[in-house]
């Protein structure tokens, strides 16, 4: 159990539409990093957050955006939902900025757009 | 280019037999992380082992063992006796000292048969 959680498990959204992703980080771990997994690929870096304020991106469009609140949760939203949205999307929490502290990961959240 | 390869896609043993998972990686930090994680069907990933760039010692955790080669670039990872619990998809992950993200291999899938 690594104490971070996500909510849903599963969704199924059309395309066009608006999706949002919860996580629960463990506690003390200032660190929420979001990650998009495709069927039978490794997870690829979306963005991350340290104490609220976006540290990072990956190769992400804009409409992928997250929000970090201080009492350890977050968000990824991702709006005009596409096709090529399916995926696993995870959440890691990490204690330190950046990457060189350990990013624990959530189930996930399992994204079906038709 | 791919900053971390893992060229075995998928590997089928025999309980009890030992197996190697390659991992090899390309950065040129002179700092940077290393990571395994296990992926079980549920989909939650599971930290294995973190070792930086400095520390090339090799590590036996159990069944586990990581043979860590700055010379070769790569942090290959061995299960001795396999055990049917063991069936996974497992990937290698690198951080780099001065980024926020964890670069994830493809994923090595791996099934033990009884």
């Amino acid at each position: 159990e690594t104490g971070v959680t996500q909510s849903p498990t599963h969704l199924i959204k059309t395309r066009g539409q608006q999706v949002t992703l919860r996580c629960s980080s463990q506690s003390g771990h200032n660190t929420v990093s979001w990650y998009q997994q495709a069927l039978g690929q490794g997870p690829q870096f979306i963005f991350q957050y340290y104490r609220e304020e976006e540290n990072g991106r990956g190769n992400f469009p804009p409409r992928f955006s997250g929000l970090q609140f201080p009492n350890y949760s977050s968000e990824l939203n991702v709006n005009a939902l596409e096709l090529d949205d399916s995926a696993l999307y995870l959440c890691a929490s990490s204690f330190e900025w950046g990457s060189t502290d350990t990013q624990y990961f959530g189930p996930g959240t399992r994204l079906t757009v038709l | 280019a791919q900053k971390v390869t893992q060229a075995q896609t998928e590997i089928s043993v025999v309980e009890k037999e030992d197996v190697t998972l390659d991992c090899v990686y390309e950065t040129r930090d002179t700092t940077y992380y290393l990571f395994w994680y296990k992926q079980p069907p549920s989909g939650e990933l599971v930290f294995l082992i973190r070792r930086n760039s400095f520390d090339e010692q090799n590590e036996i955790s159990g069944r586990y063992s990581w043979n860590f080669q700055k010379s070769t670039s790569s942090f290959n990872f061995t299960i001795t006796a396999s055990q049917v619990v063991d069936s996974a998809v497992y990937f290698c992950a690198l951080s780099e000292g001065t980024g926020n993200q964890f670069y994830f291999g493809t994923g090595t899938s791996l099934t033990v048969i009884p």
